[in-house]
């Protein structure tokens, strides 16, 4: 199985603070990879797929970035209803795997 | 609109069954892959099971394999999770999830808990 592993486990930032979160597969995934976000109490929400495609009606401040191995996913000017948990997740083979999340809170 | 509503949840004792149903609306259900993925309290998203567009193909993760089994109706648009023989561990909320193009999960049901506890 496909490991993935998101650092950091959780960031303290600020309204407006640039935020990066990055994704490393065991193995190359090619560009397989999806990010989502979830707040609590609710499912999870996609934001990017296959590593840089944005989905529609998320806003342009989430940015996806890398292919093979290593991913990054950018909020560029964080805003209040973006504090939540993101995920990444691979989609190159079976079993799909989740990265263990990244918990964004407020400083 | 595209919908997933999820149903069957419950608290069951270990070694028990209980069954899941996603019932979906808003697209042609026959034309997309399916899954499950499941979230133990406190923790991170876990794939589950997958059944391909025409049930021809299904595959299970290892912690659910032999126990799980992952159908749908076509007819009714509605997809379904057989749980066998639940485990303390497999406490979790339960989410059914569509496979959208670019093999990315759009929508999601809105998730159903499952509390195997004796």
């Amino acid at each position: 199985d496909i490991q993935m592993t998101q650092s950091p486990s959780s960031v303290s930032a600020s309204v407006g603070d640039r935020v990066t979160i990055t994704c490393r597969a065991s193995q190359g995934i090619s560009s397989w990879l999806a990010w989502y976000q979830q707040k609590p109490g609710k499912a999870p929400k996609l934001l990017i797929y296959a590593a840089s495609n944005l989905q529609s009606g998320v806003p342009l401040r989430f940015s996806g970035s890398g292919s093979g191995t290593d991913f990054t996913l950018t909020i560029s000017s964080l805003q209040p209803e973006d504090f939540a948990s993101y995920y990444c997740q691979q989609a190159n083979s079976l079993p799909w795997t989740f990265g263990q999340g990244t918990k964004v809170e407020i400083k | 609109q595209v919908q997933l509503v999820q149903s069957g949840g419950g608290v069951v004792q270990p070694g028990k069954s209980l069954r899941l149903s996603c019932a979906a609306s808003g697209f042609t259900f026959s034309t997309y892959g399916m899954h499950w993925v499941r979230q133990a309290p406190g923790k991170g998203l876990e794939w589950v099971a997958i059944i391909w567009y025409d049930g021809s193909d299904k595959y299970y993760a290892d912690s659910v394999k032999g126990r799980f089994t992952i159908s749908r109706d076509n007819s009714k648009s509605t997809l379904y999770l057989q749980m066998n023989s639940l485990r303390a561990e497999d406490t979790a909320l339960y989410y059914c999830a569509r496979e959208d193009g670019s093999r990315r999960f759009d929508p999601w049901g809105q998730g159903t808990l499952v509390t195997v506890s004796s």
